[in-house]
């Protein structure tokens, strides 16, 4: 099992630009997040989806926008990036909410 | 308002020293803390403490839930270079749909 996977690993962007990224998971869980992490803020949560055709604003949801595609996939896309989306972002998923969410690998994305 | 705090914020130790982190908490309506540990890349689960567990241990790693104090304790045991990394403490609360995070101890491990 790969667990939870996300692409891509690195990403530069000029202000502006759109992108999406990608995040999935194969241990068969209902809920999925998104975080950003920013030096000495934490994780902060930007969406999640408690189930496959359900997502919900978390605490920093502007600019951002999500899409739960299917119960596997959960994707988050910039439509115009700004220098204050450049971060960490995480991916998480959970059996259901509320659990242990187990975390991706990261996409460190920055925008000039 | 939600809060987790951690501390110390950061942690210089030899090997072999044993190291205490701590976690505070305010919440309403307390379900569950829950330890990880974030190396370069993921967070890694480490240890969920809730009212009916409030002790767990595996291998060199402990950790302590105290409800009356509100708060949480992660040992190390005779620590190694491996144990260096970010450890961030998150709670989470009965009807909340995500973890609150507090800003991580980072811990360095010098051999």
């Amino acid at each position: 099992n790969a667990g939870v996977t996300q692409t891509p690993k690195f990403q530069v962007l000029k202000t502006g630009q759109s992108m999406t990224l990608q995040c999935a998971q194969d241990m068969n869980h209902n809920s999925m997040y998104w975080y950003r992490q920013d030096p000495g803020m934490g994780l902060r949560l930007i969406y999640y989806s408690a189930s496959e055709g359900t997502t919900d604003k978390g605490e920093v949801p502007n600019g951002y926008n999500v899409s739960r595609l299917n119960k596997r996939e959960f994707s988050l896309r910039l439509e115009s990036a700004a220098p204050s989306q450049t971060s960490v972002y995480f991916c998480a998923s959970s059996r259901t909410l509320g659990e242990t969410q187990y975390f991706g690998p990261g996409t460190r994305l920055l925008v000039l | 308002e939600d809060k987790v705090v951690q501390s110390p914020l950061s942690l210089v130790v030899h090997e072999g020293d044993t190291v205490t982190l701590n976690c505070s908490y305010e919440v309403t309506n307390f379900r569950s803390l829950l330890w990880y540990k974030q190396e370069k890349k993921a967070p890694t689960f480490l240890f969920m403490l809730t009212s009916s567990g409030i002790e767990k241990k595996s291998g060199r790693l402990s950790s302590i839930l105290d409800k009356k104090e509100l708060s949480s304790i992660l040992n190390i045991t005779a620590t190694q270079t491996g144990d260096s990394a970010i450890y961030l403490c998150a709670v989470n609360h009965s009807g909340a749909n995500n973890l609150f995070f507090g800003t991580g101890t980072r811990l360095t491990v010098i051999p």
